[in-house]
């Protein structure tokens, strides 16, 4: 069955320092999509990054980067010097196509990061 | 701006009563979803739409119930049938139904409480 795991609970780091978030999903499909989303204490979910199964280039933005391992199914996220403001819980999800031609998303269960001052 | 509008923030209802939550979204998105969350359990899916008058189940589609007259709209009836419907409700609207890489867009969601 398709699934996504976020084994990490929650986090708390001191500011500045780096944190990686992981995420390991399942997926019987050769083509798919993951997402990563932050939700903020405002409740929103914000999109952060997209990346299909048939590219595993690593992706930085800023103090963000991403890991994309297809051998070992994982997608991890690191923030590199955290800051309070990136305290949030972030979702790792799976997107691909169903066998009645329409597309479901799939959410772990998230990280809470706390990032202490 | 764009995005995806949410009301109430937050709703309180008595045991038994059916309580509608609003979703409006003007970004022009074919596709709208409801979800659910509960700590601990990440999202779930409830219902979703890919056109206008047509919408599927999701996950845990019971105790629920949609409508998608319009485009912008996909408003959310939580029913008494519902056990356990306290929870924190989340709309998203995504680009098209035929791609599977577009990105949720959400809006600020609904906490409802029953009691």
């Amino acid at each position: 069955a398709q699934k996504v795991t976020q084994a990490q609970t929650e986090i708390s780091v001191v500011e500045k320092e780096d944190v990686t978030l992981d995420c390991v999903y399942e997926t019987r499909d050769t083509t798919y999509y993951l997402f990563w989303y932050k939700q903020p204490p405002s409740g929103e979910l914000v999109f952060l990054i997209r990346r299909n199964s048939f590219d595993e280039q690593n992706e930085i933005s800023g103090r963000y980067s991403w890991n994309f391992q297809k051998s070992t199914s994982s997608f991890n996220f690191t923030i590199t010097a955290s800051q309070v403001v990136d305290s949030a819980v972030y979702f790792c999800a799976l997107s691909e196509g169903t066998t009645s031609g329409t597309y479901k998303y799939i959410f772990g269960t998230g990280t809470r990061l706390k990032v202490l001052a | 701006d764009g995005g995806i509008t949410q009301s109430p923030k937050y709703l309180f209802r008595k045991e038994g009563q059916n309580v509608t939550l609003s979703c409006e979204q003007n970004l022009n998105h074919d596709a709208m979803y409801w979800y659910r969350q509960d700590p601990g359990q990440g999202l779930r899916l409830i219902y979703y739409s890919q056109i206008v008058n047509d919408f599927q189940k999701g996950d845990i589609a019971e105790g629920y119930s949609v409508s998608r007259e319009k485009k912008e709209s996909f408003p959310l009836t939580v029913t008494s049938a519902q056990k356990n419907p306290t929870a924190f409700y989340l709309c998203a609207s995504s680009q098209g139904f035929s791609t599977y890489n577009s990105p949720l867009h959400f809006g600020n969601g609904t906490r409802l409480t029953v009691t």
